[in-house]
């Protein structure tokens, strides 16, 4: 079946990085955008950027320009992101997600990894 | 970047209500509108997307319409594992953006 399945927890110290990975299974790596979303505690659902693990174009949300990174290694059909930086704001749920397929007009946003909690601490 | 009103933010509602939450869209979407419901401590899952398709192995109460700017997402005879937090997602181009969630609570 479709799958997508993450990396486990990370604790991280503030000004530290952390790089999260995304394993697909079940269909086409390379036919489908990820996606990645993080959520805070108690929080609401926040778009963090995208890759189109084809030819590896990538675009980010405004607040994480310069401090995220998104790549993949298609031969493990695995995408990862990165994220630098940390602060204690950083502290969330970061899930990945697949929206395609890329070429055509009916996509769909499914599935969606089991996520990842990072946490940032000193 | 496309912002996404959705509301109500919460309601409470029994066993067998129908329910409707509604997203508004800052400028047209055409039918680039999924809905998620996510349960405490879970991924969400996708209920619709392209507006109104239902999602392979989503039941038939879940239904969804709309187009342009204005959706809705109907839960047709609320069941106690409907409870949970409801959220739209706009992917007309990216930046994508959600809507700010509604949380279905037991009356």
């Amino acid at each position: 079946q479709v799958q997508l399945v993450q990396s486990g927890a990370e604790v991280k110290k503030p000004g530290a990085s952390v790089k999260v990975s995304c394993k697909a299974s079940g269909y086409t790596f390379t036919s489908y955008d990820i996606n990645w979303v993080r959520q805070a505690t108690g929080q609401g659902l926040e778009w963090m950027g995208w890759m189109n693990p084809n030819n590896g174009d990538t675009g980010f949300a405004q607040k994480f320009q310069g401090r995220v990174t998104m790549t993949r290694d298609t031969s493990i059909n695995t995408a990862y992101m990165e994220l630098s930086s940390l602060s204690s704001e950083d502290t969330a749920v970061y899930y990945c997600g697949r929206l395609g397929p890329i070429r055509a007009a009916a996509k769909s946003f499914d599935p969606w990894g089991q996520g990842t909690l990072v946490t940032v601490s000193s | 970047d496309i912002q996404m009103t959705q509301s109500p933010s919460s309601l409470s509602a029994s066993v067998g209500d129908r329910v409707t939450i509604t997203c508004r869209a800052s400028q047209g979407i055409s039918n680039y509108l999924a809905w998620f419901q996510q349960k405490p401590g879970k991924a969400p899952k996708s209920l619709i997307y392209a507006a109104s398709s239902l999602q392979s192995g989503v039941p038939s109460k879940f239904s969804g319409s709309g187009s342009g700017t204005d959706f809705t997402l109907t839960i047709s005879s609320l069941q106690p594992e409907d409870f949970a937090t409801y959220y739209c997602l706009q992917y007309n181009g990216y930046p994508l953006t959600f809507g700010g969630g509604t949380k279905v609570e037991i009356k």
